[in-house]
């Protein structure tokens, strides 16, 4: 069964340094995702991408975050100058479609998660 | 403003039946999803319900009330692999992101 895969598993870092990590989706998927959790907290949106451009991004993806997709199949996300409070799971996650609704009534599409890169800054 | 509630821990015996409950307020609801999450991994999809109902997967459902703003997983046949935390995620209209519950942490005893 395909499954999106991410890279490193861990990553630890002094804080002020640039992190990229680094996901590859699922071969036909369309959509891509971040995520974060910090320990004992919630799963967070942080930004989506389809399209080659960013279709959607939360107030925590600030000036420091960005994304690319470098070729057809990485998709990463960089942390220019990492903080203390970066330190979280990062999940990527893709979809074949997204959760706009129209006046057709779309529907939302399964995102599929990978298994997270665990970032600590020092 | 959207919110969604989920108890924070529930325990359950082995072979038992467990209901996890989730309540939401969302404006443009376009349809929940569960996911299974065991400690340091990541987010496994279990269910999706976009209309009322129950949904039957195997050893697991998924209602949804959309008037009452109201899910619940059911897990039968309790195994010791499903202690995990349960996470109830809502989708909602013109936005592409999951908004996640802080998730329910089963713990199923022998």
């Amino acid at each position: 069964e395909p499954e999106v895969t991410q890279t490193p598993s861990h990553q630890v870092t002094q804080m002020g340094q640039e992190v990229i990590l680094r996901c590859v989706p699922i071969s036909n998927h369309l959509y891509f995702y971040w995520y974060r959790q910090i320990l004992g907290q919630k799963v967070e949106f942080l930004v989506s991408f389809y399209n080659n451009e960013i279709s959607e991004k939360s107030e925590i993806f600030d000036d420091q975050f960005s994304v690319e997709r470098p070729d057809g199949s990485n998709f990463t996300l960089k942390i220019r100058s990492t903080k203390l409070e970066d330190s979280a799971m990062y999940f990527c996650a893709s979809s074949e479609l997204v959760g706009r609704g129209t006046s057709g009534g779309a529907v939302a599409d399964t995102q599929y998660f990978g298994p997270g890169t665990r970032l600590t800054v020092l | 403003g959207q919110n969604i509630d989920q108890p924070t821990e529930m325990t359950a015996t082995e072979g038992a039946i467990v209901q996890i409950n989730c309540t939401y307020q969302t404006s443009g609801f376009n349809g929940l999803f569960w996911y299974q999450q065991h400690a340091g991994e990541a987010p496994t999809f279990l269910s999706y319900n976009v209309l009322d109902g129950l949904e039957e997967k195997g050893r697991f459902s998924s209602f949804l009330s959309r008037s009452k703003g109201y899910s619940y997983l059911l897990l039968k046949e309790l195994q010791m692999k499903d202690s995990a935390s349960y996470l109830c995620a809502v989708s909602v209209y013109n936005t592409d992101k999951l908004i996640f519950g802080t998730g329910t942490r089963l713990q199923v005893f022998p």
